[in-house]
This record gives C-alpha cells, sequence and structure tokens, in this order.
C-alpha cells in the first residue's frame, strides 16, 4: 500500500540554525500538507500546497518557515532560523484532492525536531 | 474557526471494559475521521462518517455520527492492551482541505 515518508525521523539542531525536513507524498496525490504537534498538545495545521504553491496557511506559518516541492516526488518544509519553540514532531500529509467528503488524508510517520 | 473538543483527555481501564470517547463541534461537520496515533507515529485514519446518524464498525470499535453532524463518538468493547493509544477527532475546515484536529483522548489499557 502507498504511503507517505518523512525523512529524516529525528533532526536535533541548535538554535537559530537552518533546517529542511523532507517528505515523499504519495504519488498520485495532488495536494500536500505539513503539521506540527508540540509534545502533549494536538496536532496543528501549518500549510497546505497545491499546483506549486500555497493555498492556506496558519498563523503559526510565519516568514521563517517555507515550502516547496522541488522536484516531481519531495515536498519540504523549512525553517530559516529556528526557535526554541519549534521543537516538535512534524508531519506531512497529502490526499488526491477530490471533491469527495470522504476524501482521506494520509499522514507520514513524522519528524522529530528537538531544537537547542 | 471551528473548533472540535474531545472528552475524556485521559482514561485509564483495565483490559475487557468497555469505554466511549466523545468529539463536539459548535459548528456542523462535513465530515469527520477518527485516528489513532501512537508514541512518537503520525496519525493513523480508523474511520469516515459523513452522513448525520451514520454508525460504523471496525471490530470492536462502533463510531458513530451525529444526527446533527456536530458531535460523534467512539465506542470500543472489551478493551485490550493493543488498544492503547491517543484517539483523534478530526474534520476538515469548511470549504478547504484544512484539517482541524482534536483536543485527542489518552487512552491506557492495563492488563
Amino acid at each position: 500500500e502507498p504511503e507517505v515518508t518523512q525523512t529524516p525521523s529525528h533532526q536535533v539542531t541548535q538554535m537559530g540554525q537552518e533546517v529542511i525536513l523532507r517528505c515523499v507524498p504519495i504519488s498520485n496525490h495532488l495536494y500536500f500538507y505539513w503539521y506540527r504537534q508540540i509534545l502533549g498538545q494536538k496536532v496543528e495545521f501549518l500549510v497546505s500546497f497545491y499546483n506549486n504553491e500555497i493555498s492556506e496557511k496558519s498563523e503559526i506559518f510565519d516568514d521563517q518557515f517555507s515550502v516547496e516541492r522541488p522536484d516531481g516526488s519531495n515536498f519540504t518544509l523549512k525553517i530559516r532560523s529556528t526557535k526554541l519553540e519549534d521543537s516538535a514532531m512534524y508531519f506531512c500529509a497529502s490526499n488526491r484532492g477530490t471533491i469527495s467528503r470522504r476524501e482521506t488524508q494520509y499522514f507520514g510517520p513524522g519528524t522529530r525536531l528537538l531544537v537547542l | 474557526t471551528q473548533l472540535l473538543e474531545q472528552s475524556p483527555q485521559f482514561l485509564s481501564i483495565q483490559e475487557g471494559e468497555n469505554l466511549t470517547v466523545y468529539c463536539n463541534s459548535s459548528s456542523v461537520f462535513s465530515s469527520l475521521q477518527w485516528y489513532r496515533q501512537e508514541p512518537g507515529e503520525g496519525p493513523v485514519l480508523l474511520v469516515t462518517v459523513v452522513t448525520g446518524g451514520e454508525v460504523k464498525k471496525l471490530k470492536r470499535l462502533t463510531f458513530q455520527f451525529g444526527d446533527a453532524r456536530k458531535d460523534s463518538s467512539l465506542h470500543i468493547t472489551a478493551a485490550q492492551p493493543g488498544d492503547t493509544g491517543l484517539y483523534l477527532c478530526a474534520s476538515l475546515s469548511s470549504g478547504t482541505y484544512k484539517y482541524i484536529f482534536g483536543t485527542g483522548t489518552r487512552l491506557k489499557v492495563l492488563a
């Protein structure tokens, strides 16, 4: 069964450093997402991406964040200058983008980011 | 902004007991998903409900969607230690493909 994959599974970085989190969505999916989950808290939407541009973003997704689909398979989240509060589990998700209310998003296993 | 409230927040029960967790919103859901998340992993979809009053069964799990599509419940019969995890409800925010997640119910089933 196709699945969303993410790399790395864990990343430790120093405050102020740039990180790039990588995702490979399911191949025939058209919509891509990043979510984050701070330890012990709920899953929060960051950004959605369709047709090579951001379609929606949350207030969390400020100028320090950017997303890119550099080729036909990868979808990346870049944090330019990490802060301590960026420490979280980051999930990538994708879906086909039909109009059905039964639309399912498939989540990757996540990247655990720790900012020191 | 649509908010999803889940209750209870934490639940610790003995193996073999039954339990129900709830997901409520002030707004009408277009559809509702239930996920289970295990520590260090991504949410895994259990079920999607769409129609008001809909009931779906997945082995020992029964999912119900309220008639008015503003609430949902998950009932587990004869819970097992393997049911331990974080149960999340989620809904597509109206007119978008953005998922709004509930606050979660953390279930622990003791052997």
